[in-house]
Order: C-alpha cells, then sequence, then structure tokens
C-alpha cells in the first residue's frame, strides 16, 4: 500500500515568512509523529499525534512552531517568523499505534535564506 | 550526556566481513529499541526492532539488547558495498510516549 507521504519535497523560503509542511500519512494508523533532521544528526522528535489530539509536544522547540490534524489523519507543521536556524529536513512518520514500528515519509527539505 | 550515543565512524570493513555497530543509551526504563537504516538524502528505513534482551536475527542482521549494560548492537554478516549507508539507533523512552530519541547515527562504509 502506499507510504507516508510528504508535500513539498522542498520549501525556500525568506527569513521572517511562514511555512506549512503537510504530511499524509499511512491509511489507518492512528499515531504520527514529526521530526527535525540537521546534516549529520539524527532525527529529533517535534511532536506526536494520537488521533486528533497532540499527545506530547515537549520537542517543539519554541511557540513559532505549530502542528495539526484535526481530522485525525493528514497534518500541518506550521512554522511561523522562520528563522535560518530552522533550516532542515522535515521528516513525518506514522505507526499503527503508540510505540509500534514508525515509517517515515520522504521529508521536507526547508531551507531559510 | 546524550540520551543515545553512537560512533559517528565512518565504520569501514570489506565486502563480506561482519559490521558492528553499537549504541548506548541513558533511560533505563527504555522499552523498544530500533535500527534504521538511512541512504544519503533518503529517509530512514526500518532494519529491525528488538524488545527483549538477547539476540534477535532477521537475515544477515543481527540484533543484541543488553538492558543492565543500556546497550545495544546490530552486527551485519557478510557485508555488502549496498550496506553502505548511515545506521540510526532509535529509543522509545520511558513515560508511556510514542516518540523515537535517536542517536546520531554510524556511517558504515562497505569496501568491494
Amino acid at each position: 500500500g502506499a507510504g507516508v507521504s510528504q508535500t513539498p519535497s522542498n520549501k525556500v523560503t525568506e527569513k521572517g515568512k511562514y511555512v506549512e509542511l503537510r504530511c499524509d500519512p499511512i491509511s489507518g494508523h492512528t499515531a504520527l509523529y514529526w521530526y527535525r533532521q540537521s546534516l549529520g544528526q539524527g532525527p529529533e522528535f517535534l511532536i506526536y499525534f494520537q488521533g486528533t489530539g497532540a499527545a506530547d509536544d515537549s520537542g517543539l522547540p519554541n511557540d513559532r512552531f505549530f502542528a495539526v490534524r484535526p481530522e485525525g489523519s493528514v497534518s500541518t507543521l506550521k512554522i511561523q517568523r522562520t528563522e535560518r536556524g530552522d533550516s532542515a529536513v522535515y521528516l513525518c512518520a506514522s505507526s499503527q499505534n503508540k510505540a509500534d514500528t514508525q515509517y517515515f515519509g520522504p521529508g521536507t527539505r526547508l531551507t531559510v535564506l | 550526556q546524550k540520551e543515545v550515543e553512537q560512533n559517528s565512524g565512518p565504520l569501514s570493513v570489506p565486502e563480506g566481513a561482519i559490521a558492528s555497530l553499537n549504541c548506548t543509551y541513558s533511560d533505563r526504563g527504555s522499552q523498544s529499541f530500533f535500527w534504521y537504516r538511512q541512504y544519503s538524502g533518503k529517509s530512514p528505513e526500518l532494519i529491525m526492532f528488538i524488545y527483549s534482551n538477547g539476540d534477535k536475527e532477521d537475515g544477515r542482521f543481527t540484533a543484541q539488547l543488553n538492558k543492565a549494560s543500556q546497550y545495544v548492537s546490530l552486527l551485519i554478516r557478510d557485508s555488502q558495498p549496498s550496506d553502505s549507508a548511515t545506521y540510526l539507533c532509535a529509543v522509545n523512552p520511558s513515560g508511556n510516549t510514542g516518540k523515537l530519541i535517536f542517536g546520531q547515527g554510524t556511517t558504515l562504509q562497505v569496501k568491494p
């Protein structure tokens, strides 16, 4: 079946702009995760949804970052007033239930100029 | 101390040899452990998971877990050039959360 999809694959924006990154999980997966990966590092946890609710948002770096999953399927990660330090690959993953194997999407490469 | 530690490498082995990748973690209550492979420019893909102490084998791959030592490893037998990638160790920490804590990854180079 279809895997996790993410759009756009690449996003270039200017400092101070607002961006939205979309994730479409594997059908039927109730858990959805956002991670951020910088060059040479492992993925860093941002937020985890169980259904429509954010069960753990402890990884969001500050209040410029926000994510939603209004219908328990597609999720959008929103970044306000982007900074150059936000440049990274943003990975989305989904799993059937919490703590089950997580399957990753191809990522969105965000570049803030 | 980082929560999950891996030697960044690169680890270089000849084709056909056994590659041994190691990972330590700090949260003693961690319950599940994962190895992901990541090719350059691609997203992580699951190789193996392990929950219980001991060894778990899947084809050329063996995961080993020692909770007392807070240590998990991945052995790759008969290494192939196509195994050249970064291997990420990930831990599901205690606290009833689904998140994974990743190490920085070990780069493996298999030379023909």
